[in-house]
């Protein structure tokens, strides 16, 4: 099993919709997650992080985090077409020193 | 005002060669790394650095040899350059503990492509 596992999409939305991103990671203790947005040929920029359960808004972004479940998702409003990019979920697992692992992301496409 | 930032840009390089990517940043930050992202876009971490000492350091050649004289710097040698090595290289930093928990910044990225 994939330490961080997203779905690789690509996820098309119309824009002004509700975009879902969704992430499971496989070790429970994990204690820190993040989602970064990067655009093609650019680098990985850092959007929303959370650290307990429940969610955690940040104008237009919704980050939603079930440890239970092991579920981390990122929801986006009123979708823009500048939204469309690769959205890479990482999680720091507990213990030592902090190695974050990313998933393979999730290419989104807003169609205007 | 750049946070994080790399040279070169883009590297283009002959099979056998060796070459330096190196990293700056200016956030204050007490720990650096670098990420290797393939074709497939998948970034996967290679070495990290808190404050000079090496904590991180991920299966990789031991062609591949990090440097950091401080912590605000972070270089990548490469020897005996190969194909394979062709990929874009983050530098990234974040501060290890406290309230930030580990958020880390990224550089532009190198593109290095071997022939």
């Amino acid at each position: 099993q994939k330490e961080v596992e997203q779905n690789s999409g690509p996820l098309s939305v119309p824009e002004g919709a509700i975009a879902s991103l969704n992430c499971t990671y496989s070790d429970r203790g994990s204690q820190s997650f993040f989602w970064y947005r990067q655009y093609s040929g650019k680098s990985p920029e850092l959007i929303m992080s959370i650290y307990s359960n429940g969610d955690k808004e940040d104008g237009r972004f919704t980050a939603q985090l079930n440890k239970a479940s092991q579920y981390v998702s990122l929801l986006i409003r009123d979708s823009q077409p500048s939204d469309s990019a690769t959205y890479l979920c990482a999680v720091n697992p507990p213990g030592g020193y902090q190695k974050v692992t990313f998933g393979t992301g999730t290419k989104l496409q807003v169609i205007p | 005002d750049t946070a994080v930032s790399q040279t070169p840009k883009y590297l283009v390089t002959q099979m056998g060669n060796d070459k330096s990517i190196k990293c700056e940043q200016n956030l204050g930050h007490d720990t650096m790394y670098w990420y290797k992202q393939d074709s497939k876009k998948f970034l996967k971490i290679m070495f990290s650095y808190n404050n000079k000492e090496l904590i991180i350091n991920e299966t990789v050649p031991n062609r591949f040899s990090p440097k950091s004289p401080d912590k605000a710097h972070l270089n990548l040698h490469i020897n005996s350059l190969e194909l394979g090595d062709s990929a874009v290289y983050f530098c990234a930093s974040s501060f290890l503990a406290g309230g930030s928990r580990n958020e880390q910044f990224f550089g532009p990225g190198t593109r290095l492509t071997v022939l």
